[in-house]
């Protein structure tokens, strides 16, 4: 069973504009999330986090939204730049994760068109 | 910044070969995984460690296994190579602390069985 869901396999934007990439998780118990940016043939890069304690997380053109009740987080872009184009994975970990294990989504593809 | 360096960036076996993948990290961290990322499957976790000769089995650990004889470096090994093992092979690290934190990537491993 997934436990964390990313339903769209891609997204293509235009430079400039908002791109927002969805995520849903089925754990309850799930208190960590984070979203990490993968070119092809490289290793995923860490973006961004948000803690079950927030509902906001922002970094500069990147936001994290949480939203605990509908099990739902979403990554905003803005605004989209052509180096943005990469896979995105969401990724979440449990409650006291101390060792961070983390259980990530199938993945997006972003592509944003110049 | 974190360095997970894989030892390998290419390789190629042949079936039923033992074969083994290195990765070395540089922030003492206590925390070591070992992925694989497939079209359309996304990062599935085959073992982590949280400290030196610990290992956890992670969601598809059939066929592999792995070692931990020193903090900074944690090898996996395909005790005999299939064809179904032909995949990319993502090493990460993390800090084991009181709260969770991001995992680090190398580059990858890219490994054809033939």
């Amino acid at each position: 069973d997934q436990q964390v869901k990313q339903n769209s396999p891609s997204l293509s934007v235009q430079e400039g504009r908002i791109s927002i990439l969805n995520c849903d998780y089925t754990n309850s118990m799930f208190d960590y999330f984070l979203w990490y940016k993968k070119y092809p043939a490289e290793g995923p890069t860490f973006l961004i986090s948000i803690s079950s304690i927030k509902d906001k997380n922002e970094d500069g053109r990147f936001t994290v939204f949480l939203n605990k009740s509908a099990k739902h987080l979403s990554l905003h872009i803005v605004p989209s730049q052509p180096g943005d184009s990469a896979v995105y994975f969401c990724a979440a970990s449990e409650i006291g994760g101390a060792n961070s294990k983390l259980t990530f989504g199938k993945g997006i593809t972003l592509s944003v068109r110049p | 910044d974190v360095k997970v360096t894989q030892s390998s960036r290419y390789l190629v076996k042949r079936t039923g070969e033992k074969v083994f993948l290195e990765c070395v990290q540089d922030m003492d961290h206590e925390n070591m995984f070992w992925y694989r990322q497939d079209p359309g499957l996304g990062l599935r976790l085959i073992y982590f460690s949280y400290d030196v000769k610990m290992k956890e089995k992670g969601d598809i650990p059939e066929g592999y296994s792995v070692s931990r004889e020193k903090k900074e470096r944690f090898s996996l090994i395909l005790e005999s190579a299939s064809t179904n093992q032909t995949s990319m092979y993502l090493c990460a690290s993390s800090a084991f602390t009181q709260s969770n934190q991001p995992q680090h990537f190398g580059d990858g491993t890219r490994l054809s069985i033939l």
